[in-house]
């Protein structure tokens, strides 16, 4: 089974402190997504990875990096966190050349 | 053209009864139309999927239909059951893009 986990299924964290996301999947895949979730919006992609070191921005960038310095590890940087940041946070990959997006549990990050 | 727009937002349903929700998109570059279950606490998961080559698919009680010419597609739960209960996503790609575009999601809930 592909396990994709993620380093916390909740936090919290202050306005400005800078905040890290991290993923990881045990699958060798190529691709690997961060979006965010939010009710009402549905799911938005804000970073994606093709490879390692590879990186290109998706809906919602703004606010946010990523770092993909090994295969199986993806991670997700708010700079300067704000409270409009407070949401969920999926993290999913994929095989190359594959539709089907295998995803994490997800972290529930509040910003105060 | 990117959007996906779903609908209903929230859907009550009892049980025994089907579940419809609805799915619109605009880019006729779309070829793959997936749609995934998500329950508290987990992340998404992918339920059934469609290419437009077929106009509908049947994968036990859940259903696809899909309309080409009017751009639009949809997801039927028969005989409805709580363990139903879930948070619904449709989604669109094109084979090229290898990302999804997602819609805003629908809550089902399933009155026993």
């Amino acid at each position: 089974d592909v396990k994709v986990t993620q380093s916390s299924r909740y936090l919290v964290k202050r306005t400005g402190e800078k905040v890290f996301l991290e993923c990881v999947q045990d699958m060798d895949h190529e691709n690997m997504f961060w979006y965010r979730q939010d009710p009402g919006l549905g799911l938005r992609l804000i970073y994606f990875s093709y490879d390692v070191k590879m990186k290109e921005k998706g809906d919602i960038p703004e606010g946010y990096s990523v770092s993909r310095e090994k295969k199986e590890r993806f991670s997700l940087i708010l700079e300067s966190a704000s409270t409009n940041q407070t949401s969920m946070y999926l993290c999913a990959s994929t095989p190359r050349r594959h539709n089907e997006q295998f995803f994490g549990p997800g972290t529930r990050l509040t910003v105060l | 053209q990117q959007q996906v727009k779903q609908s209903p937002q929230s859907l009550i349903v009892q049980k025994g009864g089907i579940s419809i929700i609805n799915c619109a998109y605009e880019n006729t570059a779309f070829d793959y139309f997936p749609w995934y279950q998500q329950f508290p606490g987990k992340g998404p998961a992918l339920l059934i999927a469609i290419r437009p080559d077929v106009s509908e698919k049947k994968e036990g009680r859940f259903t696809i239909s899909f309309n080409k010419s009017a751009k639009q597609f949809s997801l039927h739960i028969m005989d409805s059951q709580p363990g139903d209960s879930a948070t619904y996503f449709c989604a669109a790609t094109d084979q090229g893009a290898q990302k999804l575009v997602f819609g805003q999601g629908t809550r089902l809930t399933i009155n026993p």
